[in-house]
């Protein structure tokens, strides 16, 4: 069983530029979501992706977009860079099985930053 | 807003100690309540998934417990060892089987030798 894989690792960026991460999810999981996670902080929800459609989305602005593709696996773009952007990027799947225990696994992390 | 808090921000502990460490949410109507670990710049590894008709969670060292009513959780770590040094991080599920985790800053821990 392959686990979440994320590329690229890190990614330095210039401010007002975009830019796409890369998620693939563990083996047989449909539901991808992305997380934004800045130093000393907790992950924040940015969006998720069930089935190849948005299915919720946190308070990012819409510069930040993405796609699930077939296969499951995810893209996150950002446009128009900001410095507060800089961040590490986290990428989890899931499965909907059940609705109590849909335990969600974790990517290594793109780690952004933008100079 | 739902909110959710992890106290202490940091522990540090003699290797061998048991300890506890916290997290409270605002909103009891959660579906589930994760405990992750995080090295430095490295991504989440789940550690317990506690549902939210359970009690408690056990997995080896590892004791998670969930109380609802109160809007708490603790993991409990047996024995520590210099290898659990991490930062442990809560995170609640308020939306079921899509639903998007809501986390907490983390407690950083670190077992000293």
């Amino acid at each position: 069983e392959t686990g979440v894989t994320q590329s690229p690792t890190h990614l330095i960026k210039t401010r007002g530029q975009q830019v796409t991460l890369r998620c693939s999810s563990q083996s047989g999981h449909n539901t991808v979501s992305w997380y934004q996670q800045a130093l000393g902080q907790g992950p924040q929800f940015i969006f998720q992706y069930y089935r190849e459609e948005e299915n919720g989305r946190g308070n990012f602005p819409p510069r930040f977009s993405g796609l699930q593709f077939p296969n499951y696996s995810s893209e996150l773009n950002v446009n128009a860079l900001e410095l507060d952007d800089s961040a590490l990027y986290l990428c989890a799947s899931s499965l909907e099985f059940d609705e109590y225990d849909n335990e969600q696994f974790f990517g290594p992390g793109t780690r952004l930053t933008v100079l | 807003k739902q909110e959710v808090t992890q106290i202490p921000a940091a522990l540090s502990v003699p290797e061998g100690e048991n300890l506890v460490l916290n997290c409270s949410f605002t909103d009891s109507a959660i579906y589930n309540l994760q405990w992750f670990r995080q090295d430095p710049g490295k991504g989440l590894t789940s550690l317990l998934l506690i549902q939210s008709s359970q009690r408690e969670q056990t997995s080896g060292r590892l004791n998670a417990s969930l109380d609802k009513s109160s809007g708490r959780s603790t993991l409990y770590i047996a024995a520590s060892q210099p290898g659990d040094s991490a930062t442990y991080l809560c995170a609640v599920n308020y939306g079921g089987s899509q639903g998007n985790l809501i986390f907490g800053k983390g407690t950083k821990l670190s077992v000293k030798p």
